[in-house]
C-alpha cells in the first residue's frame, strides 16, 4: 500500500533563517507531488505541483521553492524565512496513471512558526 | 481551469440536525469531486469521491453528497450531526486522466453545539 511521510512535525525558526521541509511517497511510482499550506483563516492553498522529477510548477509567488530531486521526494524551501511563512504546510501525493483513484492523499502535515 | 466554490466558511449545527455544507463545482469537462475532512492539526482524509458512476455517493462517518450537473454542485450532508463530526471540510475537483492537478476549496469550518 502507498504511504506518504512528512517532517517535521513542528517547527520553529527565526526570521530570515533557511527551511527545508521534506517528503517522501512510498508504494508508488511517479506519482503527482504537491505542497500546500494552511495560514489562519485561508483555507487551503496550493503552492508547489509536480508531474516529475525536476519538474515543478509555481502557483502563487513567494519566498519559497520546491525541489523535486528523486521520483517520491519533494522538498520545500526557503533561503530566508518571512514571519508570513509561519503556516501550516502539507504534502500530498495522487496518481497519474489511474484513472478512478485520482484523489490526493496527503501526510500529517507540518506546522511552522517563524518568530 | 477548474474550480470549486465552498459557501460559508464556518457552519454550525446543533447535535443531532442535519449538516449541510455546500460546494458548486466549475470545469470545462466532466469533473471528478471529492470531500475531505480535516481535525486539527492533522492531515486531510478522504471523506467520500465522485468519478462519474452513481451520482449520489456514499462516504464513511454517514456522510454522502450528490453530484448535480445541472446546478453544477456537490454537497456534502449527513442526516444526524455528531460531536466528533466537528472538524474542516475541504471539497476538491479534478478530471479524468494522468497529469491532472487537484483543485481545493477554501475550507468550511463544522461545529457541533451540544
Amino acid at each position: 500500500s502507498q504511504t506518504i511521510h512528512q517532517w517535521p512535525a513542528t517547527l520553529v525558526q527565526p526570521v530570515g533563517s533557511p527551511l527545508s521541509l521534506e517528503c517522501t511517497v512510498e508504494g508508488t511510482s511517479n506519482p503527482n507531488l504537491y505542497w500546500y499550506r494552511q495560514a489562519a483563516g485561508r483555507g487551503l492553498q496550493l503552492l508547489f505541483y509536480s508531474v516529475g522529477i525536476g519538474q515543478i510548477s509555481s502557483e502563487v509567488p513567494q519566498n519559497l521553492s520546491a525541489s523535486r530531486p528523486q521520483d517520491r521526494q519533494f522538498i520545500l524551501s526557503s533561503k530566508k524565512l518571512l514571519l508570513s511563512d509561519s503556516g501550516f504546510y502539507l504534502c500530498a501525493w495522487s496518481s497519474n496513471r489511474d484513472r478512478v483513484n485520482t484523489e490526493a492523499f496527503f501526510g500529517q502535515g507540518t506546522r511552522l512558526t517563524v518568530v | 481551469a477548474q474550480s470549486v466554490t465552498q459557501l460559508g466558511s464556518h457552519v454550525s449545527v446543533s447535535e443531532g440536525a442535519l449538516v449541510l455544507l455546500r460546494c458548486n463545482y466549475s470545469s470545462s469537462v466532466p469533473p471528478y469531486l471529492f470531500w475531505y475532512v480535516q481535525y486539527p492539526n492533522k492531515g486531510l482524509q478522504l471523506l467520500l469521491k465522485y468519478t462519474s458512476a452513481a451520482t449520489l455517493v456514499k462516504g464513511i462517518n454517514g456522510f454522502e453528497a450528490e453530484f448535480k450537473k445541472s446546478e453544477t454542485s456537490f454537497h456534502l450532508t449527513k442526516p444526524s450531526a455528531h460531536m466528533s463530526d466537528a472538524a474542516e471540510y475541504f471539497c476538491a475537483v479534478t478530471r479524468s486522466g494522468g497529469y491532472q492537478k487537484v483543485t481545493f476549496g477554501t475550507g468550511t469550518k463544522l461545529q457541533v453545539i451540544p
